[in-house]
């Protein structure tokens, strides 16, 4: 398998459930990235983890959770999330390095919070 | 003034028609420019990256940077049915704060058979 590989896919949960979200990269990068995607918005960075250290953090809520235990799998540990939290959950890894160094994006979960 | 300003269409062509998609941005800083193509149910697929000013080329694709405009553009030539996606810029500084993408909202295409 190559690639960026979100899992899951869908979700749908309740306002007081908790649920992670899992991100695996076969590129061999050491970067990785959530970004959350709302409609008609741009892209926003969330998190941003380089060799397994958080590097960034977007003013993002208490109620996502990010973890990286290597530099190849990224979760978002969800909970007590709002209506407005509903959004396609995207993951995205790079090399690490000067210059631009290009992301490569998983093709997302679409949540959706009740 | 939002950073980085995308139409976002939807923007409906011909197949064989040549399209233009643009972008226009406020922050000098700008080094990196990048264009992404995002099919419907699908992550953002990186198509072109461009250094500074100038121009490249890919196949059917062309990215244009005027830094001295602050205008970015996506060029594609005899369009197809298969390049029916939504569009996004991105663009970064240089250096330490090279991965901190900043993004369009997207241009949506539909290329008619």
């Amino acid at each position: 398998e190559t690639g960026v590989t979100q899992t899951p896919r869908h979700l749908v949960m309740g306002m007081t459930n908790k649920k992670s979200l899992k991100c695996e990269q076969h590129l061999g990068h050491n970067a990785m990235y959530w970004y959350k995607q709302s409609a008609k918005k741009p892209l926003e960075l969330m998190f941003v983890y380089n060799f397994k250290e958080q590097t960034e953090n977007n003013s993002v809520p208490s109620r996502f959770s990010p973890e990286c235990p290597n530099s190849s799998h990224l979760f978002l540990h969800l909970h007590t999330l709002q209506p407005e939290d509903s959004a396609l959950y995207l993951c995205a890894s790079s090399a690490s390095g000067g210059g631009i160094q290009p992301q490569h994006f998983g093709d997302g979960t679409r949540l959706s919070i009740l | 003034q939002k950073e980085v300003e995308q139409d976002p269409g939807p923007l409906s062509v011909p197949e064989g028609a040549i399209v233009s998609l643009n972008c226009t941005y406020s922050n000098s800083a700008f080094q990196y420019f990048m264009w992404y193509r995002q099919y419907s149910r699908k992550g953002p697929e990186l198509l072109m990256y461009t250094y500074s000013s100038g121009n490249k080329e890919d196949g059917r694709f062309t990215a244009q940077v005027d830094k001295s405009s602050k205008y970015i553009s996506l060029f594609i030539r005899d369009s197809q049915p298969s390049d029916s996606a939504t569009y996004l810029c991105a663009m970064s500084v240089s250096g330490a704060g090279s991965y901190q993408l900043t993004f369009g909202k997207g241009t949506k295409l539909s290329v008619i058979p």
